[in-house]
Parts: C-alpha cells; sequence; structure tokens
C-alpha cells in the first residue's frame, strides 16, 4: 500500500465548476500538507501548505486537513480553463523532511 | 521570490556520453537541495538529498555513480548523469529548501533528457 493514495483521474469538469480534489493517506505521523499544481512539461508549484488540521484559504483555493480520517482535500471554486493542470498532494513528517508525493490528478476544465 | 531555475531544460545526448543538469536558487540561499525523476503521468520520485558542502544521500535503489550530485555553494546544485543510456530518458526536477521556510520545497522548471 501506498503512504499517499490520490486519484489520477483524469478529471473533466465545465468552466464554473467547484473541484474537489483529494488524497488519503496511512502514516498519521504526517503533519505538514501541500498542493502543488504542475503544467504539462514544467515544473510543480506551490500552491497551498497547511500544518495539522484545519482549512486554509487563499483566493479560489481552499486547502482542508482532516488528520482523523488521514485525508486532505483541495477546492477550486469557479474553476477556469487555466486551472488545467495536475494537481500533486504532498505531506511530510516534520519540517525539512522528506516530501511524500501523491501519484497527482489530471485536471481538465472545458470552456 | 523563491525562484528556482534548472539549466538546459532539454538536452539530446548519444548513449554514452555523460550530461550535467544545473539547479540554482535565484533569489535565497539553499542548505538543501532535491532531486527528482518523473516520467510520464507518474509522480516524482525523490533520487536524492543534498546539503550543501557535503555529500548527497541517495534513496534506495538510485545508483550513485552513474547520478552525481554537487552541492557546492548556498545557491547552485548539479546532477551528472554519467554514461547515459536510452533508460535514462526522464523528466528531472531539482527543488530547494529555503532556510527561512524548511518545512517547503521551491520547484525548479525541470530538465528533459532524451537519450538516443
Amino acid at each position: 500500500q501506498k503512504e499517499v493514495e490520490q486519484d489520477p483521474g483524469p478529471l473533466s469538469v465545465p468552466e464554473g465548476a467547484i473541484v474537489s480534489l483529494n488524497c488519503t493517506y496511512s502514516n498519521s505521523a504526517f503533519q505538514y500538507f501541500m498542493w502543488y499544481r504542475q503544467y504539462s512539461r514544467k515544473g510543480p508549484e506551490l500552491l497551498m501548505y497547511t500544518y495539522s488540521s484545519g482549512n486554509k484559504e487563499d483566493g479560489r483555493f481552499t486547502a482542508q486537513v482532516d488528520k482523523s480520517s488521514k485525508y486532505i482535500s483541495l477546492f477550486i471554486r469557479d474553476s477556469q480553463p487555466s486551472d488545467s493542470a495536475t494537481y500533486l498532494c504532498a505531506m511530510n513528517r516534520n519540517q525539512g523532511g522528506k516530501l511524500i508525493f501523491g501519484q497527482g490528478t489530471e485536471l481538465s476544465v472545458k470552456p | 521570490g523563491a525562484v528556482v531555475s534548472q539549466h538546459p531544460s532539454r538536452v539530446i545526448c548519444k548513449s554514452g556520453t555523460s550530461v550535467k543538469i544545473e539547479c540554482r536558487s535565484l533569489d535565497f540561499q539553499a542548505t538543501t537541495m532535491f532531486w527528482y525523476r518523473q516520467f510520464p503521468k507518474q509522480s516524482l520520485m525523490l533520487m536524492a538529498t543534498s546539503n550543501e558542502g557535503s555529500k548527497a544521500t541517495y534513496e534506495q535503489g538510485v545508483e550513485k555513480d552513474k547520478f552525481l550530485i554537487n552541492h557546492a555553494s548556498l545557491t547552485l546544485s548539479t546532477l551528472t548523469v554519467t554514461s547515459a543510456h536510452p533508460e535514462d530518458s526522464s523528466f528531472y526536477i531539482c527543488s530547494a529548501r529555503t532556510t527561512l521556510h524548511t518545512d517547503t520545497q521551491y520547484f525548479g522548471p525541470g530538465t528533459r533528457l532524451t537519450v538516443l
């Protein structure tokens, strides 16, 4: 079993839809949770960073962490075609620790 | 802030040659840099962790004599793929961790290596 599970998709939604992306994990020691966006043939770009459980909002993006369920989510409101990319969740146990990535979910937002 | 560059962005080489990839943190000092490999439609696979001024720590299964890593300064790390073969063709991405935010990594744009 992988430490981090993420549905690879692809996920296709119409422009303006609310997108929900999720990851589950097995190691309860993870404390730091991140979401990265990766456009085709580019490096990942840090979108959201969350420590421990709770919500964090940044513009159209909301990250949620539920440590009791070992489940994290990224919500994208009013999705745009420019949001089309692969979204990777990542997490680690402590500051400076090795990042463990999910497989990535490929998202396509259709105009 | 927190910009990481990689050079070259794309390289094609013949089998048996060596290729060097540079990773630079442009606006911050990076005590630690990481090298990843990514196959199409797959996630990032950590190859090694590089600390400035010391030897790199390689992940299990990664040949350290094949993938030479040097981190000579706080802003530059290099990955040299020695005696490259077609199976080394991949997307190589570096990341850097700042001294201010040790719990996040900032990624470079990646280097696509094709070995003929």
